[in-house]
């Protein structure tokens, strides 16, 4: 079964903290996302990866930084955490192809106080 | 900028019908539609391309009116099982921009 793996199902950290969010999947995609979900505004993407140590900008990417050294990871690091971070992060990957659906990971809850 | 999904939320009785738009003040090149339920990942539905092609998946299917510039997904007898949040993608280069969401909620 074909999977996309976020290393955290909960995070709490203070305000300021570095924070690593971590993405790994087993499809061999070449496309990987994050976005972030808040009630009433749905799923906003952040930043996102074509291939490695490839990055774009994605809607809402300030206050935040990727990394994608390998094909099958991708990385979201908040640099200095914040209130308004706190969110529900949705990692995806699919493959090159436009017309192929994305398999989501289950979230990582993050909690900044 | 994000589609406009409609409505917000849908509350209906098992064996009712169900349709949710999606609009986008872009032009559509292909929509893509997701589930997510409660404290799970958003699941992949199905995707309409450009030319009106209608797509299934159970039975649920959705419409592609690219005039318009809007999606349609419908949900036909429905079961407890489509509780849920439901939200259409639109894509943009290399990218996916979703809706706010519409919450489906089926009761007995």
């Amino acid at each position: 079964d074909v999977k996309v793996t976020q290393s955290s199902r909960y995070l709490v950290k203070r305000t300021g903290e570095k924070v690593f969010l971590e993405c790994v999947q087993d499809m061999d995609h070449e496309n990987m996302f994050w976005y972030r979900q808040d009630p009433g505004l749905g799923l906003r993407l952040i930043y996102f990866s074509y291939d490695v140590k490839m990055k774009e900008k994605g809607d809402i990417p300030e206050g935040y930084s990727v990394s994608r050294e390998k094909k099958e990871r991708f990385s979201l690091i908040l640099e200095s955490a914040s209130t308004n971070q706190t969110s529900m992060y949705l990692c995806a990957s699919s493959l090159q192809t436009a017309n192929y659906g994305y398999t989501f990971g289950s979230g990582t809850r993050l909690t900044v106080v | 900028q994000q589609p406009v999904q409609s409505p917000q939320a849908v509350i209906l009785r098992e064996g009712e019908d169900a349709v949710i738009n999606c609009s986008s003040s872009k032009a559509l090149y292909s929509v893509h539609w997701y589930r997510q339920k409660h404290g799970e990942a958003p699941v992949f539905l199905m995707i309409l391309l450009k030319g009106g092609e209608q797509k299934g998946h159970e039975k649920i299917s959705a419409s592609f009116n690219e005039k318009k510039q809007q999606s349609s997904l419908y949900l036909t007898a429905s079961q407890l099982s489509y509780s849920g949040t439901y939200f259409c993608g639109t894509l943009r280069p290399g990218k996916l921009i979703f809706g706010q969401g519409t919450t489906l909620q089926v009761k007995p």
